[in-house]
């Protein structure tokens, strides 16, 4: 059974950079099977897609911050990790990685737990 | 990007109840709908993909119905268990976008 845990700091100052690492157990992200995500909840809102990374190093980000973010993988450490500068407090949310599958019809089929992040000085 | 609108923003239902939420979306998205469960404090869960099929292990009290831009998720037989938000996401184009939720209350 795949297993996706967020970590990271739960507080960032603000104009500082945000940094977070998904780690993945039972699976190997090197495998090509999937696109591995971030996907953000803003407290009591929906949901907002970040970005994406394969495996190869290939990646797509979410237009609104994509000149802000950077999305990394280390497929010796099955990790992937995403860095956020310059936050504000309109950053401050639970940060979700996900998988998704590259073939199948599936959307984001597997979560990890999420993780805080409080942008406050 | 492709705006999801979900209908009701919130519900109030009772055990038993047959309740049916909306998804609209801004264009054509195909069949590319996946529907998530939330519960408090926990990360979203996958209930249907490709706006019909249910993923492993989810029980057949919900179904998933819809293509190009109309989409529904219906619960037959509301449980305790069932009370949660609910959202519905586009993949069809990127970036990938959420409807807004709908809460799921006891009556």
């Amino acid at each position: 059974q795949v297993q996706l845990q967020e970590s990271g700091p739960g507080l960032v100052k603000p104009s500082q950079t945000l940094s977070l690492t998904c780690t993945v157990s039972g699976g190997t992200i090197s495998s090509g099977d999937y696109y591995w995500h971030w996907i953000r909840q803003h407290p009591g809102k929906g949901l907002e897609w970040i970005g994406y990374i394969y495996y190869s190093g290939h990646t797509y980000y979410n237009p609104s911050l994509k000149s802000r973010l950077t999305i990394s993988i280390d497929t010796s450490l099955n990790q992937f990790s995403l860095k956020l500068n310059s936050v504000t407090a309109a950053d401050s949310a639970v940060y979700y990685c996900a998988r998704r599958p590259r073939i199948t019809l599936r959307s984001f089929d597997y979560w990890g737990q999420g993780t805080l992040v409080t942008v406050s000085s | 990007d492709v705006l999801m609108t979900q209908s009701p923003s919130s519900l109030s239902a009772s055990v038993g109840d047959r309740v049916t939420i909306t998804c609209r979306a801004s264009q054509d998205i195909s069949n590319y709908l996946a529907w998530f469960q939330q519960k408090p404090g926990k990360a979203p869960k996958s209930l249907i993909y490709a706006a019909s099929r249910l993923e492993s292990g989810v029980p057949s009290k919900f179904s998933g119905n819809g293509s190009g831009t109309d989409f529904t998720l219906t619960i037959s037989s509301l449980q305790p268990e069932d009370f949660a938000t609910y959202y519905c996401q586009q993949y069809n184009t990127y970036p990938p976008t959420f409807g807004g939720g709908t809460k799921v209350e006891v009556k």
